[in-house]
């Protein structure tokens, strides 16, 4: 099994449609990670959490949500999306302490139409 | 504004001969840096990582350097392989209290055999 799983793999919904992309890790890690790859611009952080009750607004929070249900579980939402919203999505952990690296996810491709 | 920078023109290098990745940053005053790995359609993998106290890093046959007084990362894969295409991203770490890595764009290495 992967260490981070996130679902759905790709997604096609509808403009202003509400969508919840699940992450889910098993290494036990406390630091969860939201980030969106567009070509040519990388990786940018949307969102991050170090525990349960501690979220932090990445680069680029505006239009999107997040939960951390419990340490193995970070959710992203877009409330309503919207066309420039699409991209593809990684979820990333890393261990709490230290400069760990980070483990990502495969990836959900979000296309919003 | 803090800024990373990576060759956005992709490398084309003959198998056996050794490729050189460069990450440039300004603006910021990272502890730590790392490389990772990108396939098409899934999620980085992590290969190096490197403090600020630190010259040069080895990896089988990956060497990172950290130059902080030119603010610049070299990567280097020796004997390259056709294997060994892929994007490659750098990423870096401030210390102390909310640690965040942060993307550069990535360069695309194609190997030829």
């Amino acid at each position: 099994d992967a260490d981070v799983t996130q679902t759905p793999r790709n997604r096609i919904t509808k403009t202003g449609k509400r969508i919840m992309l699940e992450c889910s890790q098993t290494k036990g890690h406390d630091r969860m990670y939201w980030y969106r790859q567009d070509p040519g611009l990388g990786l940018r952080l949307i969102y991050y959490s170090f525990d349960v009750k501690d979220i932090n607004k990445g680069e680029i929070s505006d239009g999107y949500s997040v939960s951390r249900q419990a340490q193995a579980k970070f959710s992203l939402s877009l409330e309503s999306a919207i066309p420039n919203q699409t991209a593809l999505y990684f979820c990333a952990t890393r261990a709490g302490v230290g400069n760990t690296e980070a483990f990502f996810g495969q990836g959900t491709r979000l296309t919003v139409v | 504004s803090q800024k990373i920078e990576q060759n956005s023109e992709a490398l084309n290098i003959q198998e056996g001969k050794t490729a050189t990745l460069t990450c440039n940053y300004t603006n910021y005053s990272p502890a730590y840096l790392q490389w990772y790995r990108q396939d098409p359609g899934r999620g980085p993998v992590f290969l190096l990582l490197i403090r600020e106290n630190e010259k040069e890093k080895r990896k089988e046959r990956l060497k990172v350097t950290f130059d902080t007084t030119l603010k610049q990362s070299l990567f280097h894969i020796t004997a390259s392989q056709p294997a060994d295409s892929a994007t490659y991203l750098c990423a870096l770490e401030s210390s102390g209290g909310y640690n965040k890595l942060i993307f550069g764009a990535g360069t695309r290495l194609a190997v030829h055999p």
